[in-house]
């Protein structure tokens, strides 16, 4: 299957600082990624679709301008937090699909996220 | 109710055994399905992609969808403790976002 790389795999912050998670496709150009969040024991929860050279797609109750979404090119999106707080602390996961009409989605490895 | 509904478990099973996990879902529209492996604190992984109805086999997994019934299903042969995991299924209906299953957990007993 196709590569997408998460980094960083895990992260401690302060609060009221922000945090850049990044999601690469490595082998595959992605035109489509996703943004989730994970709580414990819990499903993915969509927070975002962004397509790269456009704005980012937040769904409800998402705060764009909480959490910064850039697809700048067609294997690199980014996620950045601001201003975090521990409500914030969660695991962000990425995935990224291939091309238009192919909805195979691979994941990226998870961020954890802890906001001190 | 939720679009698509997934059986939590726990679901523990002997090594050896065949596991079948399950989904269902209310959107006709759906016509791309997926089940994806997750470890703890690892993400998805996908395992199989099946397009409209019909059977899939890859190695030990087999997935069947049957659209009529809005029904899919991941079966695991010969089941080893290293398939434990939380099982995801996923679908969608072409150019639009993923919608998951709850998920279920999977313990294979030794």
């Amino acid at each position: 299957g196709a590569v997408v790389s998460q980094h960083p795999s895990w992260v401690i912050c302060k609060s009221g600082t922000s945090v850049k998670i990044e999601c690469r496709s490595l082998d595959f150009q992605a035109t489509t990624m996703f943004w989730y969040r994970q709580f414990p024991k819990q499903s993915l929860m969509l927070m975002a679709t962004s397509n790269e050279g456009s704005k980012a797609t937040y769904e409800q109750g998402v705060e764009k301008d909480k959490f910064l979404i850039n697809h700048a090119s067609l294997t690199l999106s980014t996620l950045t937090v601001t201003s975090a707080h521990p409500e914030d602390s969660s695991f962000y996961i990425c995935s990224a699909r291939r091309g238009a009409g192919n909805t195979e989605a691979f994941f990226g490895q998870g961020t954890r996220l802890t906001v001190v | 109710q939720k679009e698509v509904e997934q059986d939590p478990g726990p679901l523990s099973v002997p090594e050896g055994a065949i596991v079948s996990l399950n989904c269902t879902y209310s959107n006709s529209a759906f016509q791309y399905f997926m089940w994806y492996r997750q470890y703890s604190r690892k993400g998805p992984e996908l395992l199989m992609y099946t397009y409209s109805s019909g059977n899939k086999e890859d190695g030990r997994f087999t997935a069947q969808v049957d659209k009529s019934s809005k029904y899919i299903s991941l079966f695991i042969r010969d089941s080893q403790p290293s398939d434990s995991a939380t099982y995801l299924c996923a679908m969608s209906g072409g150019a639009q976002k993923l919608v998951f299953g709850q998920g279920t957990r999977l313990t294979i007993n030794p």
